[in-house]
């Protein structure tokens, strides 16, 4: 079975600081690996995935993930918080298909 | 359209009322999903259609809930006989496909604030 696990449901962070939210998985099978951001009273949106290939994957607004296999870990960062970043992000896994096992979030808070 | 809609975005029922939620993904997609998110939480799988087929409905967490997809496109889920733990975001998200076909991933819609009181 699958399942995600992200550590500390509320980050704060000074704007222009770096921001981390962890992520850690469990799969059985390689994974498909995604980071959704979720602003108030707003749908989900795709901030980057990672199906295969290099394992830094790059996405909107300045962030970026690694995948680490060794570490089941899949963390988003972005090198300078901006207060518009603060939103609810979601870690989520698939496994060769669209359906998605999500993690509980983690809720950035930038500060000025 | 342009992306994921759903209607209404807000309903307030009593409880034992039925309700019936309405999503419109994007225009082609093939695969259309229901998840369910309450308060705090992360979306919770309800149920996958592929075209008008469903295929997957092992999220849904009673023979309360009922999904359906006539025509491959507009899909509805109801709820009947509404308790107060069913208050919750319910999310839709379409795809193209398998995310090894099209690699574009699942959009998801704005979604329905359930209250029931």
């Amino acid at each position: 079975a699958q399942s995600v696990t992200q550590l500390g449901s509320h980050v704060s962070v000074s704007e222009g600081a770096l921001v981390l939210l962890r992520c850690n998985y469990s799969s059985s099978v390689p994974p498909y690996l995604f980071w959704y951001v979720q602003y108030p009273n707003q749908g989900l949106q795709l901030l980057l995935k990672y199906t295969t290939g290099a394992t830094l994957v790059k996405g909107i607004n300045g962030f970026e993930a690694e995948f680490k296999k060794s570490e089941t870990s899949f963390h988003l960062t972005k090198p300078s918080a901006h207060m518009s970043d603060a939103a609810e992000y979601f870690c989520a896994v698939s496994k060769n298909t669209d359906k998605l096992i999500f993690g509980t979030g983690t809720r950035l808070q930038v500060f000025p | 359209g342009a992306g994921v809609s759903q209607s209404p975005r807000y309903k307030v029922a009593k409880r034992g009322q039925d309700v019936a939620l309405r999503c419109d993904p994007i225009s082609g997609h093939v695969s259309l999903f229901w998840y369910q998110q309450a308060l705090g939480q992360g979306p919770e799988f309800l149920t996958y259609f592929q075209n008008e087929a469903q295929l997957d409905k092992s999220g849904l967490p009673s023979d309360r809930f009922f999904a359906e997809r006539p025509e491959g496109s507009v899909s509805t889920l109801k709820i009947q006989r509404t308790q107060q733990e069913d208050s919750a975001v319910y999310l839709c998200a379409s795809s193209g496909g398998r995310i090894d076909w099209t690699g574009r991933g699942v959009y998801f819609g704005p979604g329905t604030r359930l209250l029931v009181l």
